[in-house]
């Protein structure tokens, strides 16, 4: 079956500092990506997507490229603010399962100014 | 455009009571699908209804069921409650359709379950 596997964390940074959040998947077909953030207290949010190999979705700064060689879609931010202190989940939806979303374990992370 | 409401967003229940938890998708959004929040499972799918019809089912005991309206709303009850309930549980509604932008799962703020 489908999984995904992504840095537990928690992360700590400074603000301003980069910020990478690895995320790994395992799918039998063709994916999509997504990247979701649960602030406190709130649901989860559509940060960004990627639907095919070498796709890059991006979004308030905030970057992944779907590396179908690697199986990875890495989160990346180049400067991260407070406002960004938050639980963020990778997830893949497999079409075949009408688009049933498969989620990684969540990683917290919180920027101290 | 309104989001996805969940109600109630808090609910304190005792073991052995059943609970209802409503969801209003998205106008236009005819895919209603739930997930149950732990700290130790994380994220879990429960099941997703489209056009009042279970379409996909997660591995949940059968104390846990759902329903669909005609006007795409959807409801999820758990009876029999256990400790191990309490949880953030999420819906999250979809448009359906051909392409990935159509089905795009978006999701309420939640209705977070304690049990005692």
């Amino acid at each position: 079956g489908n999984s995904v596997t992504q840095m537990e964390g928690p992360v700590t940074l400074s603000e301003e500092a980069f910020l990478t959040i690895n995320c790994t998947y395992t799918a039998t077909g063709y994916p999509s990506l997504f990247w979701y953030v649960q602030y406190p207290g709130e649901g989860l949010q559509l940060l960004l997507k990627a639907t095919k190999a070498d796709d890059k979705g991006s979004n308030k700064g905030f970057e992944a490229t779907y590396r179908k060689e690697t199986t990875s879609f890495h989160l990346e931010k180049g400067s991260v603010q407070v406002s960004d202190s938050a639980v963020y989940f990778c997830a893949l939806s497999d079409p075949r399962s009408n688009y049933k979303l498969t989620f990684g374990k969540g990683t917290l992370l919180t920027v101290n100014p | 455009k309104a989001g996805v409401t969940q109600t109630p967003r808090y609910l304190i229940k005792t073991r052995g009571q059943q609970v209802t938890l409503s969801c209003s998708p998205i106008s236009g959004h005819r895919s209603v699908s739930w997930y149950q929040q732990t700290p130790g499972q994380g994220l879990q799918f429960l099941f997703e209804y489209f056009s009042e019809t279970q379409r996909n089912k997660g591995n949940f005991p059968g104390r846990f069921s759902g329903r669909q309206f005609s006007n795409s709303r959807s409801e999820m009850n758990v009876s029999t409650l256990e400790l191990g309930d309490s949880a953030l549980y999420l819906c999250a509604s979809r448009r359906e359709g051909g392409i990935l932008a159509k089905n795009i799962q978006y999701f309420g703020a939640g209705t977070r379950l304690s049990v005692l």
